[in-house]
């Protein structure tokens, strides 16, 4: 299986900040990587599919960006409604493999 | 608007058989390009997906469950199943269910853009 590391594991951080997360693949997986949020008790959300793309209804805050097989999602401007965790997901090659998660808190 | 919304028992006993369904609303499951998934969250393992279903009824599962999953989709119900069979308590999570969307060009790969709120199942005796 492709194996996901996504680093921090958590944050803490103020509003206004810019955040980055970051998603390290175990093998090159091109630009089949997806970002989620979750929120406590709730499903989690599609932010970015594809690497880049912006999922619909999403704040521009949010972007996604790619170097090898690193990953990194930015908030560009942290906001309180973006508390969560944060989970990566690749979709180059089944089985579909998630990373541990990264919390924030603000 | 695509809607999906899990259903099932919340305690299954040990070695027994969990059976999970999956309604969709808002769109023909055989219309169309997307796979139907099943993922489950335990404070364990984390995300971990489970399996796909096409509209034509071609299936795929995790390898690491394969031999215990079967997975089906009534396109007249417009229903997603699941069913896990010899549980144990590491089978004990949250269950969703999503769409598995393809994005298309320029932006290709699938992704899950709708998903259900999702249901607990607990494995104990």
């Amino acid at each position: 299986d492709i194996e996901m590391t996504q680093s921090p594991s958590s944050l803490s951080a103020s509003v206004g900040d810019r955040v980055t997360i970051t998603c390290r693949a175990s093998q090159t997986i091109g630009p089949y990587l997806n970002w989620y949020q979750q929120r406590q008790g709730k499903a989690p959300r599609l932010l970015i599919y594809a690497t880049s793309g912006l999922q619909s209804g999403v704040p521009s805050r949010f972007s996604g960006s790619a170097s090898g097989t690193d990953f990194t999602l930015t908030i560009s401007s942290l906001q309180p409604e973006d508390y969560g965790t944060y989970y990566c997901q690749q979709s180059y090659f089944p089985p579909r493999t998630f990373g541990q998660g990264t919390k924030v808190e603000i | 608007q695509v809607r999906l919304q899990e259903s099932g028992p919340g305690l299954v006993r040990p070695s027994q058989t969990l059976s999970l369904t999956c309604s969709i609303s808002g769109v023909s499951v055989n219309i169309g390009g997307d796979y139907w998934s099943w993922i489950r969250q335990s404070a364990g393992k984390g995300l971990e997906w489970i399996g796909r279903v096409y509209g034509t009824g071609t299936a795929e599962s995790n390898p690491s469950l394969e031999s215990r999953v079967s997975l089906s989709l009534d396109t007249s119900s417009n229903k997603l199943s699941l069913t896990l069979t010899s549980v144990t308590a590491a089978d004990t999570a949250v269950y969703y269910c999503a769409r598995d969307h393809y994005g298309g060009l320029p932006s290709p790969g699938y992704h899950f853009d709708v998903w259900g709120q999702g249901v607990l199942v607990t494995v104990s005796s």
